[in-house]
Formats: C-alpha cells, sequence, structure tokens
C-alpha cells in the first residue's frame, strides 16, 4: 500500500513570493491534515478536512494561507506571500475514519520550506 | 490548547542498553495518547494510540503505558539498536478533535 505522498520535498524561495505543497493521502482515506512543524516543536494542525470539507480551519492564518481539497482526494497547500517566519516543515497526513482524537494518521515525509 | 512535556530532550544510550522517557499530559478531559517515531528525512511512523488507564501496548522492543489519572505515559524501548535512533513524538488528544503533539525525545544510539 502507498504511503502518503507529498511534493515538493524541498522548496527555497524568496520572501513575498508565493509557494505551493501538494498531498496525495493513502487511498481511501477520507481525512486529511495538513501540519506546521516548526525548528524544535512539535507539529501543529493547520487544518483538516473530512473529504472535500474543511472540517476545522482555525489554525489556518487566512491572511496569506491557503488550502483546497478538491473531489475530496488529493489537496493542495498555498502560502501568498510567503515570509521569512513561513520557514518550516508543512507535513500531511490522513486517516481512514473521522476521528481526529483516537484514529492513527499516516504522515508523509513533509515539505521542508526555507524562504530567504 | 493542551500542554504537553516530553523528557529529556534527548538522550544518548549505548547499543544493546534499554531506555525509556515520558511524556506528559493534563489528565482532565483526556480521550486518546499517541506515539509516533519520526527518522531524519522519513515520515512520522504510528507506534501507538492508547486510551484506557493502565493501557500497556508492545511492538517488538518498544512498549508503552499510560496513567491517564495522573496525566503521563512511559516509553520503553528494550536492548537499543542504531535503527532506534529517531525522535519520539508524543501527541494526546482532548476535548476538541485534533492531537497537540509534544516537542518530542531525540534519542541517539552509540555503537
Amino acid at each position: 500500500e502507498a504511503g502518503v505522498v507529498q511534493s515538493p520535498r524541498y522548496k527555497i524561495i524568496e520572501k513575498k513570493q508565493p509557494v505551493a505543497f501538494w498531498c496525495n493521502p493513502i487511498s481511501g482515506h477520507n481525512t486529511l491534515y495538513w501540519y506546521l512543524q516548526n525548528l524544535g516543536q512539535g507539529p501543529e494542525l493547520l487544518i483538516r478536512y473530512e473529504n472535500e470539507e474543511a472540517v476545522d480551519d482555525s489554525q489556518l492564518p487566512k491572511d496569506r494561507f491557503s488550502a483546497e481539497r478538491l473531489k475530496g482526494v488529493d489537496s493542495t497547500l498555498k502560502i501568498q506571500p510567503a515570509e521569512l517566519g513561513d520557514s518550516a516543515v508543512y507535513l500531511c497526513a490522513s486517516s481512514a475514519g473521522t476521528s481526529g482524537r483516537t484514529d492513527t494518521q499516516y504522515f508523509g515525509p513533509g515539505t521542508r520550506l526555507t524562504v530567504l | 490548547i493542551l500542554n504537553v512535556e516530553q523528557s529529556p530532550q534527548s538522550l544518548h544510550v549505548q547499543e544493546g542498553d534499554s531506555t525509556n522517557f515520558t511524556c506528559s499530559f493534563p489528565s482532565s478531559n483526556f480521550y486518546a495518547l499517541h506515539w509516533y517515531r519520526w527518522e531524519t528525512a522519513k515520515s512520522p511512523e504510528a507506534l501507538f494510540v492508547m486510551t484506557l488507564n493502565g493501557d500497556e501496548k508492545k511492538k517488538g522492543r518498544i512498549s508503552a503505558t499510560l496513567n491517564t489519572k495522573e496525566g503521563y505515559s512511559y516509553l520503553y524501548i528494550k536492548g537499543s539498536q542504531p535503527e532506534d535512533s529517531a525522535t519520539y513524538l508524543c501527541a494526546p488528544s482532548g476535548g476538541n478533535e485534533k492531537l497537540t503533539f509534544g516537542t518530542g525525545t531525540r534519542l541517539t544510539i552509540i555503537p
């Protein structure tokens, strides 16, 4: 079974430029998560989707971040414009069920973003 | 937001030795506790999900225990091997449908 796929693995951009990350979850997984991991910290949830509906986007900075999950399968996270403080690892995860509390989440390898 | 603490922050262990580390979390409104292992340049890997007080789970040489009344979980590794080198993250869940990750314990196995 293929795992969660993310691309790109690494991205270097200059500040004020836009950037997008792509995630393809495990086949059949209805719930998809985007996390942000700053250096020395644990991952923090940005947004959670159940199928194509964003059911929790309370931690997504909506002035510059946007996400979509068209057709309830793969997802894109965008930052426009990027700031220096956005340098971090962006992780995507998926789960088979809809419980963010108890379902095992399967993670992709992440995209390491560096903003210069 | 849950206050999750993991200790120690980092640990060096001789190959063959056993080790353990701690995850502390608020005992009120507890729902589940997840453990993940994250090797450098790889995806975080799920180890355990525990929900009941007194739960004990095992996967090979790795085991974990859960005390929901006092708000802690221990992760044990028996007979450490170089491939155990990774960051171990715990993530409890509480009243909302999300995990709150600790900052992790970085384990290095010395051959």
